[in-house]
């Protein structure tokens, strides 16, 4: 079965301190991955997707299949970082997404 | 352009009654689907229509029923509303499938059932 875990809900880093949001998969097949991210009373946006292999806001992302996992990386977090995170999958047809739970971000001055 | 836009963004309804909530897509988007977002999940796909037809069904009843106009723009019904339907409903639109580049997500309907 398809299933996309993220096993923080929440995570607290110092500003300027480097931050991992952690995301594991199930999948029987190719797949997609992203991340999606909600800033406070913000709609929920994409933030990056594995295809692509980009850099957005200094994320990045790498798809470990043998550890089944696309881990979100940061070197340097920033006050503005504070936000829900989701990880999601994509079927292989591309009509269904499958998401995590989220992970709530907290960046401490 | 405004994006995906939902209406309306909150309603409050009793068990048992019916609702629909609406979306229009993202310009130049022709795919939509729908989300279920309970309190502390992550969203729930329900389905995705395309082409004025259900391309897919998430693992939701068939209480949960939708609509795509030749616009492009859809509706979501729920009919014999539970308390358990309360959550957030999010509008997602692509151009086809969502694989390439994802989804572009309204502001959702905040549904709550007394």
């Amino acid at each position: 079965a398809q299933r996309v875990t993220q096993p923080e809900k929440l995570l607290s880093v110092f500003k300027g301190a480097p931050v991992e949001l952690k995301c594991n998969y199930s999948y029987s097949g190719s797949p997609e991955l992203f991340w999606y991210v909600q800033y406070s009373r913000q709609r929920l946006q994409l933030l990056l997707r594995h295809i692509s292999r980009e850099s957005i806001k200094g994320f990045t992302a790498d798809l470990n299949k043998g550890e089944t996992s696309f881990h979100l990386k940061k070197p340097f977090a920033q006050e503005e970082d504070s936000a829900m995170y989701y990880c999601a999958l994509s079927s292989y047809t591309g009509n269904q997404f499958y998401f995590g739970t989220g992970t709530s971000l907290t960046v401490i001055p | 352009d405004a994006g995906v836009t939902q209406s309306p963004t909150h309603l409050i309804k009793t068990r048992g009654q019916q609702v629909t909530l609406r979306c229009s897509p993202k310009s130049g988007h022709d795919t939509v689907s729908w989300y279920q977002q309970a309190l502390g999940q992550g969203p729930q796909f329900i389905f995705q229509y395309y082409e004025e037809e259900e391309r897919q069904r998430g693992n939701f009843p068939d209480r949960f029923s939708g609509h795509q106009f030749p616009n492009y723009s859809s509706e979501l019904n729920v009919n014999a509303l539970l308390l358990g339907d309360s959550a957030l409903y999010l509008c997602a639109s692509s151009l086809t499938s969502g694989q390439l580049y994802g989804y572009t997500f309204g502001s959702g309907t905040r549904l709550t059932v007394v």
